[in-house]
């Protein structure tokens, strides 16, 4: 069975630094994988997607997540926070692609001190 | 505009009553869902439609009902409130059920019951 797991379920960076959110996945088959985030208030909006092609898959707002099959991971990055990063990151696990079977991770708060 | 909107985004209401929370995209996409978040941001998915026709219904309560009326609506409606069912609600769509895309979320409906 399908399941995801997020390391953390809060993670703190300086304004400048680098974020690392951690996704590990369990599945069959090869996963489509998903990184959305959830502003305040707000809904979840996609920030990437892996569907099989380049293992290195960039994002909005310069996030980027690689894909490692060895590892059974999909760990979300970027290279220096902003204050607007802060937010809730959710990793997501498909094993046939189809949308309404989702595996949804429980989650983490990115929290961006000044 | 916006894509996928709820109303109302906020509820509070007693134990036993019945409440509806509606959704409208105006994206023309094929597929809506309910999904349920809890207090701890666990996201489950409750519903979904495919073109006013439910295929997939989780392990939810009888107690909720979801309707279609058209391809770009998706309402639902719940009975017999209880203190559990305190959750946000949120509706989504995509183009296709069974084509790996992006979900659009509505900004929630945040429903308490006491």
């Amino acid at each position: 069975a399908q399941s995801v797991t997020q390391l953390g379920s809060h993670v703190s960076v300086s304004e400048g630094a680098l974020v690392l959110l951690r996704c590990n996945y369990s599945s069959s088959v090869p996963p489509y994988l998903f990184w959305y985030v959830q502003y305040p208030n707000q809904g979840l909006q996609l920030l990437l997607k892996y569907t099989s092609a380049a293992t290195l898959v960039k994002g909005i707002n310069g996030f980027e997540a690689e894909f490692k099959k060895s590892e059974t991971s999909f760990h979300l990055t970027k290279p220096s926070a902003h204050m607007s990063d802060a937010a809730e990151y959710f990793c997501a696990v498909s094993e046939n692609g189809s949308n309404y079977q989702l595996i949804w991770g429980a989650g983490t708060k990115l929290i961006i001190k000044p | 505009d916006t894509a996928v909107s709820q109303t109302p985004k906020y509820l509070v209401t007693q134990m036993g009553n019945d409440k509806s929370i509606k959704c409208e995209q105006n994206l023309g996409h094929d597929t809506m869902y309910w999904y349920k978040q809890d207090s701890k941001k666990f996201l489950k998915i409750m519903f979904s439609y495919n073109n006013k026709e439910l295929i997939i219904n989780e392990t939810v309560p009888n107690r909720f009902s979801p309707k279609s009326p058209d391809k770009a609506h998706l309402n639902l409606h719940i009975n017999s409130l209880e203190l559990g069912d305190s959750a946000v609600y949120f509706c989504a769509s995509s183009q296709d059920v069974s084509e790996t895309g992006e979900l659009f979320f509505g900004e929630g409906s945040r429903l308490t019951v006491l």
